[in-house]
């Protein structure tokens, strides 16, 4: 089945622990992003990826990282959380940058 | 910003009508797309539309495109009550914007039964 795929789902931490969110696709997408959103705001690109190697900001990058080194894993990195990174997240992929995207279940984080 | 506007923000009808909602953007775009969401789930591609198209069909759905005005309308006819969610316009940037997707704040739709 085709499916992009967030781990984990529910995740409650603590200001300033490092953490990762998982993004994995098996559909051989070349284009991965993500997302947050907030109630108001939305939904916001925060970075995305056109290929293995390359990563791009979206509109709010700041305190998130991003790796792609292979092509079906698009990890988002929270190195030092705060609670403004508290929000619903979601990973996407696409076959290129002209297609529709595919949508991740979403991943509830919570940082106190 | 290329930014997708929905309207209207909220929408309520009867089961059986037909529910438009209206997405305007600034900029030029390469293609425009249009997205469900149920409540806290991950959103469901419904449609794309390139900007050299002006109408485009998908069963229900029929989503019109005038880059003079930069605008799109989606129309889901005949809506069920399983039609509830929000819905997202989504313009693709063209140029150095390739790679940005912007979603709008979305139009709830609930269907009454």
């Amino acid at each position: 089945e085709a499916q992009v795929t967030q781990n984990p789902r529910y995740l409650i931490t603590v200001t300033g622990k490092k953490l990762t969110v998982t993004c994995s696709q098996n559909m051989n997408h070349e284009y991965m992003s993500w997302y947050r959103q907030d109630p108001g705001l939305g939904l916001r690109q925060i970075y995305y990826s056109m290929n293995v190697e390359v990563t791009d900001k979206g509109d709010v990058p700041e305190g998130y990282k991003v790796s792609r080194k292979e092509k079906r894993n698009f990890p988002l990195i929270l190195e030092s959380p705060s609670p403004n990174q508290t929000s619903l997240y979601f990973c996407a992929s696409s076959f290129d940058w002209t297609s529709g995207e595919f949508f991740g279940p979403g991943t509830r984080l919570t940082v106190l | 910003s290329q930014q997708g506007e929905e309207d209207p923000q909220a929408l309520s009808i009867q089961e059986g009508e037909n529910a438009t909602m209206n997405c305007s953007y600034k900029t030029s775009i390469n293609n425009l797309q249009w997205y469900r969401q149920n409540s806290g789930r991950g959103l469901v591609h419904l449609i794309l539309i390139r900007s050299n198209e002006r109408e485009k069909h998908s069963g229900r759905l029929r989503v019109t495109l005038d880059t003079s005005k930069k605008s799109s309308s989606l129309l889901i006819t005949a809506s069920r009550a399983a039609d509830t969610a929000s819905y997202f316009c989504a313009p693709r940037g063209g140029g150095g914007n390739t790679g940005k997707l912007i979603f709008g704040q979305g139009t709830t739709l609930q269907v009454k039964p």
